[in-house]
């Protein structure tokens, strides 16, 4: 999961397993969450994004699911593949206007083959 | 349809030295932004726009300056060249105040000695 700090959290899946990556935001008042893939050398590429007013929401293979008491996310990959390998990072919007983003640290994902 | 594209890709920089990061959008978006990831870390708002002639601070801004001149272009510039200034810097775009799923560009590497 997510963590404040100078190492990249990680986690190691089987090929086929699915994936759950967590985030714990940190106010009360975001009201937009989004989830970012990053390959290496790359730009961070948007993945599913959900509004606080929801506490799941489903796209291709991926899940996020938002817990508003104890302000935590999580990404869920169904059936992970090689190509999900990458840092996954979790970004809240403060509620109240604006556009402004908060980015988590990121966790690296690893497919085992 | 380029998306956003940033220039350079990368870029070593003399300590003291200066420089213009280019971020140009071809999608119409009013917001942009600039952020700095450093090695391990998630992203860091430096400087964002919501619209041309208007530029406000993120929340690492010393060091650097911007203008939005047009819809189009959002340069980042940096006037000192400090090795604190050292990381990856993302410009991204996103179309709606309410919806910053935002687009990002692939980043310049700038390393400052």
């Amino acid at each position: 999961g997510e963590s404040v700090g100078l190492h990249l959290p990680t986690l190691s899946v089987q090929e086929g397993d699915n994936s759950i990556i967590n985030c714990a935001y940190s106010n009360s008042a975001s009201d937009y969450f989004i989830w970012y893939k990053q390959e290496s050398g790359k730009g961070p590429q948007f993945i599913i994004d959900i509004r606080s007013n929801m506490d799941k929401r489903q796209g291709q293979r991926v899940t996020v699911l938002l817990n508003k008491t104890v302000k935590h996310l999580s990404l869920q990959i169904a059936a992970t593949q090689p190509g999900d390998s990458a840092v996954y990072f979790c970004a809240e919007k403060l509620g109240g206007g604006g556009n402004k983003l908060t980015f988590g640290t990121g966790t690296q994902l690893k497919v085992e083959l | 349809n380029a998306g956003v594209t940033q220039t350079p890709k990368f870029r070593i920089l003399k300590i003291g030295q200066s420089m213009t990061l280019q971020c140009t959008q071809d999608m119409n978006h009013n917001y942009m932004y600039w952020y700095r990831q450093d090695p391990g870390m998630g992203l860091k708002l430096i400087y964002y726009s919501v619209g041309a002639g208007i530029t406000d601070k993120g929340e690492v801004p010393n060091g650097y300056n911007v203008s939005r001149s047009t819809t189009e272009d959002f340069p980042l510039r940096l006037e000192l060249a400090a090795p604190s200034q050292t990381s990856v810097y993302f410009c991204a775009s996103s179309l709606r105040d309410r919806d910053p799923g935002a687009f990002f560009g692939q980043g310049t590497r700038l390393t400052v000695v």
